[in-house]
């Protein structure tokens, strides 16, 4: 069994200011971990991937992870936000078998001001 | 350029009405997905597929059907069993292989609503 918890449904940042989406995962095999972003009426579009190699992810437009097994965490950040990063969020989960079914979490929409 | 087509981008449904969303890929991925989208939900799986004329169900299945006759197509029936369809679907796939879920694309959805 797997799940996904994201805390924190909205969050709002000032443009240039830190990014902090939390995503915190359970999993009965070695995890694969996902952050995916949805901009309004379109799909999803993979930002960054974990698949048990290096622990600090990075990806997409300046955003990076770290996976943390002892605290069960790949929390998504990014040093300095822009407006164009105003999006929804989604943390997912999956094992690592052909089979394996990809959980999504409830998602944490990204509010960035002036 | 390759990718997963869905269409249509909006659809409403009577009552009682079964309606097909469709979902096209020329990626040549063995692997297509559906998945059902509500506000403050994240996304829930429906039906999946890993190989032509074989699906399976998925978290949610029930008031659905699905098709696997050709590679590149997985359409979705929202029948009439499905007592509140309105959410936004969302069609992806992946080519298969050790490295699962690494390489999902999705589509840009459909939004479905009853009149």
């Amino acid at each position: 069994a797997q799940s996904v918890t994201q805390l924190g449904s909205h969050v709002s940042v000032s443009e240039g200011a830190l990014v902090l989406l939390r995503c915190n995962y359970s999993s009965s095999v070695p995890p694969y971990l996902f952050w995916y972003v949805q901009y309004p009426n379109q799909g999803l579009q993979l930002l960054l991937k974990y698949t048990s190699a290096a622990t600090l992810v990075k990806g997409i437009n300046g955003f990076e992870a770290e996976f943390k097994k002892s605290e069960t965490s790949f929390h998504l950040t990014k040093p300095s936000a822009h407006m164009s990063d105003a999006a929804e969020y989604f943390c997912a989960v999956s094992g690592a078998g052909t089979a394996s079914k990809l959980t999504f979490g409830t998602g944490t929409r990204l509010q960035v001001t002036l | 350029d390759g990718g997963i087509t869905q269409s249509p981008k909006y659809l409403f449904r009577k009552e009682g009405q079964n309606v097909t969303l469709s979902c096209e890929q020329n990626l040549n991925h063995d692997a297509m997905y559906w998945y059902r989208q509500d506000p403050g939900q994240g996304l829930r799986l429906i039906y999946y597929s890993q190989i032509v004329n074989d699906f399976q169900k998925g978290d949610i299945a029930e008031g659905y059907s699905v098709s696997r006759e050709k590679k590149e197509s997985f359409p979705l029936t929202v029948t009439s069993a499905q007592k509140n369809p309105t959410a936004f679907y969302l069609c992806a796939s992946r080519t298969d292989g050790l490295a699962t879920n690494e390489k999902l694309f999705f589509g840009s959805g459909t939004q479905l609503s009853v009149l």
